[in-house]
């Protein structure tokens, strides 16, 4: 199973939005709400963001948001700050009863 | 608050078997219909899922790494253990242990990883 496929690189300037894009097929993306995105710090472990394509958990700012639209599904950031400089995953459940995460984009703030 | 440990060895050998445990403090790990669940990292690279385990026993892989791959849990210990065997420096990596909390890729809480080295 390949990965999902994210841009390797994004960058904004502060307080702009930018939108991070997760591509799959109809058998992860596509056939399941299922798509979770995480932020990664260096050196870090990774922190949910995201769960269900659109779900914030407790303590994620309002300034992230997710949506899906057939096989893509999409990671938004508005109002950008410095501490949100870091590696973003996305994650999609599969039809195999498997886990894909994409292979990460990496977010400059400018 | 829940939170994960990993703990074992730094270094592993070729052609032997990588064994590392996560202990889990503050939840049982039998509790709340959780999937216990090991991802690592290769250096500089993305995440990757190697597979997860329920409080039952029932197990699910990553088919790349399955033929040589065991989760195991010990509730009574509150812990979770991965093993992977016949390794060689493509399994060198930072592991970690996750909650996931319904079995669907949504990983809550995360041990800080751990590094495994696979060298002679």
């Amino acid at each position: 199973q390949s990965a999902l496929t994210q841009p390797a690189s994004e960058s904004g300037s502060p307080g702009q939005s930018i939108t991070i894009s997760c591509t799959g097929t109809r058998s992860d993306i596509g056939a399941y709400n299922y798509v979770s995105w995480y932020q990664q710090h260096p050196g870090k472990a990774p922190k949910l963001m995201i769960y269900d394509v659109s779900n914030r958990p407790s303590g994620v700012s309002n300034r992230f948001s997710g949506s899906k639209s057939g096989n893509t599904a999409s990671l938004t950031i508005s109002g950008l700050q410095a501490e949100d400089e870091a590696d973003y995953y996305c994650s999609s459940y599969t039809s195999s009863d498997t886990l894909l995460f994409g292979g990460g984009t990496s977010l400059t703030v400018l | 608050q829940v939170q994960l440990q990993e703990s074992g060895p730094g270094l592993v050998k070729p052609s032997q078997t990588l064994s590392l445990t996560c202990t889990v403090s503050g939840g049982s790990i039998s509790s709340g219909g959780y999937y216990w669940s090991w991802v690592r990292q290769h250096p500089g690279k993305g995440l990757e899922w190697i597979g997860y385990i329920y409080h039952s026993g029932r197990t699910y892989y990553n088919p790349s790494l399955k033929s040589r791959l065991t989760i195991s849990i010990d509730t009574s210990t509150n812990q979770f253990s991965l093993r992977l065997g016949s390794v060689t420096a493509a399994d060198t990596a930072v592991y970690y242990c996750a909650r996931d909390q319904r079995g669907y890729g949504s990983f809550d809480s995360w041990g800080q990883g751990t590094l495994v080295t696979v060298a002679s």
